[in-house]
């Protein structure tokens, strides 16, 4: 079955802009992480939905956000973008919600620059 | 926050060897997941561990969930070329009624030929 898909791939924006990133989880997979990733902060999780609800959410500003629809896929939302957002950003899927014993699969990324 | 002390940081071997990392905290965890990243790509998981103690390999990798469920390593045996990469550690745990999942900062592997 297809893996977790992430678009866009690459993205540069401009300070101030806002962007929003697209997931869709493997098959089957409804629950939804968003993690950020940096050379400096390595992988810090942003934000997890299952069944379309927020459930669990790390220490980021509220300029992140996110969603999931009725289908799994999960969209982020950064706002008011600043260079610092700069990053890899990854989402991940598993079956259950983030809860012990549960196997977590990441896609590739998508490359956001802030310029 | 928790922290996951992964090391060492990188290293540096001739094909062939074998190789050991690992993870600790002062943080119990209740599970451990390996991953390799390679660049521009997003991490793939390597080895899943759901008890204390368990010793679960994968092909030429072997990863242990600590006694304590503080900590977890992973050895790689007899290395080739392509196990370069950054290989993550990451742990799940329960605080303050919610789950979270905590990266180390990675082990970037090198293999010589």
């Amino acid at each position: 079955k297809a893996g977790v898909t992430q678009t866009p791939r690459y993205l540069i924006k401009t300070r101030g802009q806002q962007v929003t990133l697209s997931c869709s989880p493997i098959s089957g997979h409804r629950s939804v992480s968003w993690y950020q990733q940096t050379p400096g902060q390595g992988l810090q999780f942003l934000f997890e939905y299952f069944s379309e609800t927020q459930r669990n959410k790390g220490n980021f500003p509220g300029r992140f956000s996110g969603r999931q629809f009725s289908n799994s896929r999960s969209e982020m939302n950064v706002s008011t973008l600043e260079l610092g957002d700069s990053a890899l950003y990854l989402c991940a899927s598993s079956e259950k919600p983030l809860i012990s014993g549960n196997t977590i699969y990441f896609g590739e990324g998508s490359w956001l620059t802030v310029v | 926050g928790q922290q996951l002390n992964q090391s060492p940081q990188s290293m540096f071997i001739q094909e062939g060897e074998d190789v050991s990392m690992n993870c600790t905290s002062s943080s119990i965890f209740n599970t451990w997941l390996w991953y390799k990243q390679d660049p521009g790509e997003g991490p793939v998981l390597l080895i899943a561990l759901y008890k204390a103690g368990e010793l679960t390999s994968n092909g030429r990798l072997t990863a242990q969930f600590g006694i304590t469920r503080k900590d977890s390593f992973l050895n790689i045996s007899a290395s080739i070329p392509s196990d370069v990469g950054i290989y993550f550690c990451a742990g799940q745990l329960t605080q303050g009624g919610s789950e979270k999942l905590v990266f180390g900062k990675g082990t970037k592997l090198t293999v010589n030929p």
